[in-house]
């Protein structure tokens, strides 16, 4: 079982819809999480850090983090052509020097 | 992510010859990390550095790759002898500190190896 998994899509959506992007991990132990935004042949730009359980908002963005379940859910309100990217998931050790993503979802924001 | 510099942005090389790849972390970071991306698949960890000491290589080929972070100059990530597997794009990214609480990576924009 990967550490940490992700529907590659494509995810299609009208532009205006509300995205829901999700990630599952297997190691409880994990605490901080992280969304990152990637264009195609660019690095990876941090969206969204959360600890813990609970919600985080910033903008259009929330990430929500379940432990209990062991789900991380990112979700894009008033979506725009401009967010078609691939979102990664990604959860830090403990130790906080090592990232492990999710293979990412490719979104597509229609006009 | 803009602070964290990489190049060369583009490289080619033949079968059999070697491959540096430079990154210089964001201003004031001192912790430097590699990450490959192969085609179609997710970013996979390769190494953690501090200034002159590699923290952790566990995710290192074991042959022909190393990385250095020397006390002045940019992290260099080495491939020797490249072969085709070795076509990747390949990140760097850097942090202000270690330890879970506040510690944000932000990466650059990636090399992109190509070996024919």
């Amino acid at each position: 079982q990967k550490e940490v998994e992700q529907d590659p899509g494509p995810l299609s959506v009208p532009e205006g819809a509300i995205v829901s992007l999700n990630c599952t991990y297997s190691n409880s132990a994990f605490q901080y999480f992280m969304w990152y935004r990637q264009y195609s042949r660019k690095g990876p730009e941090l969206l969204m850090y959360t600890y813990s359980s609970g919600n985080k908002e910033d903008g259009r963005f929330t990430a929500q983090v379940d432990k209990s379940s062991k789900y991380i859910s990112l979700f894009i309100r008033d979506s725009q052509p401009s967010d078609s990217a691939t979102y990664l998931c990604a959860i830090i050790n403990n130790a906080g020097n090592m990232l492990t993503f999710g293979g990412g979802t490719r979104l597509m924001v229609k006009p | 992510n803009a602070g964290v510099m990489q190049n060369p942005r583009h490289l080619v090389r033949r079968r059999g010859q070697e491959a540096r790849l430079r990154c210089s972390p964001m201003k004031g970071h001192s912790h430097v990390y590699w990450y490959r991306q192969l085609p179609e698949e997710g970013l996979k960890f390769m190494v953690y550095l501090q200034k002159e000491n590699i923290i952790d290589e566990s995710g290192m080929p074991k042959e022909r790759f190393s990385a250095e972070f020397p006390k002045e100059g940019p992290s260099i990530l080495r491939i020797q002898q490249v072969v085709r597997g070795d076509s990747a794009a390949y990140f760097c990214a850097s942090s202000l500190s270690s330890g879970g609480t506040g510690n944000t990576i932000y990466f650059g924009e990636g090399s992109w190896l190509t070996v024919v």
